[in-house]
């Protein structure tokens, strides 16, 4: 099994640009997510998806977007990109059922300039 | 709201020498707890998870955790660390209800291991 698989796993913009981060798991999982990482900060939720369909907001959406139109894609756009943007960006699924682990994929690297 | 503190930003450790990682959390109800580990450039992994039932929880790669309800804390420990240990490790909290991905990582610590 492929898992968790997102791309680009690096990529550079410049401020004001929009791009679309990539993220498809293959282990039919309902929930997925994605994160934000930061130095000292953890790792923040910033959307998440409970089903084909269905998205929620997590801690720190403003300036992502993400859709759900099928099981396996969870893409998140940066509409218009910042400098406070620059982040590690991580993906996640899990199965459907209370407080299953989460599988992470291997995370973009992302610059803003 | 939950919360999740890691008190260490950095660990370092001997090889062969023990390791604790604290992790103290808060939350209203049950938590259910994770550890997760990060090796550079890569995604997490998980460790070991508590839901319920007995308070000390083995995990993968010999590590084990105990949650002490009295004190909010789910530390993780390793009697003798390998070289291979070096990493971030992640503590994470989520809701007791169903409340979709929302868990709560703590701001991780990074373990150094000294040959």
């Amino acid at each position: 099994n492929a898992g968790v698989t997102q791309t680009p796993k690096f990529q550079v913009l410049k401020t004001g640009q929009s791009m679309t981060l990539q993220c498809a798991q293959d282990m039919n999982h309902e929930y997925m997510s994605w994160y934000r990482q930061d130095p000292g900060m953890g790792l923040r939720l910033i959307h998440y998806s409970v089903g084909a369909g269905i998205t929620d907001q997590g801690e720190v959406p403003n300036g992502y977007n993400v859709s759900r139109s099928t099981t396996e894609d969870f893409p998140l756009r940066l509409l218009s990109a910042a400098p406070s943007q620059t982040s590690v960006y991580f993906c996640a699924s899990r199965r459907t059922g209370r407080n299953q682990p989460q599988h992470f994929g291997d995370g973009t690297r992302l610059s803003i300039l | 709201a939950q919360s999740v503190t890691q008190p260490d930003i950095h660990i370092t450790v001997s090889e062969g020498a023990s390791l604790e990682l604290r992790c103290n959390y808060s939350y209203g109800a049950t938590p259910y707890l994770f550890w997760y580990v990060q090796s550079p450039g890569q995604g997490l992994q998980l460790l070991l998870k508590y839901f319920s039932g007995d308070t000390l929880v083995q995990g993968i790669k010999g590590f084990e955790a105990e949650f002490k309800r009295s004190q909010s804390s789910f530390n993780l420990r390793k009697p003798s660390v390998h070289w291979s240990d070096a990493a971030e490790y992640f503590c994470a909290v989520g809701a007791s209800k169903a409340a979709g991905n929302k868990l709560t990582f703590g701001g991780g610590t990074r373990v150094l291991v000294k040959p």
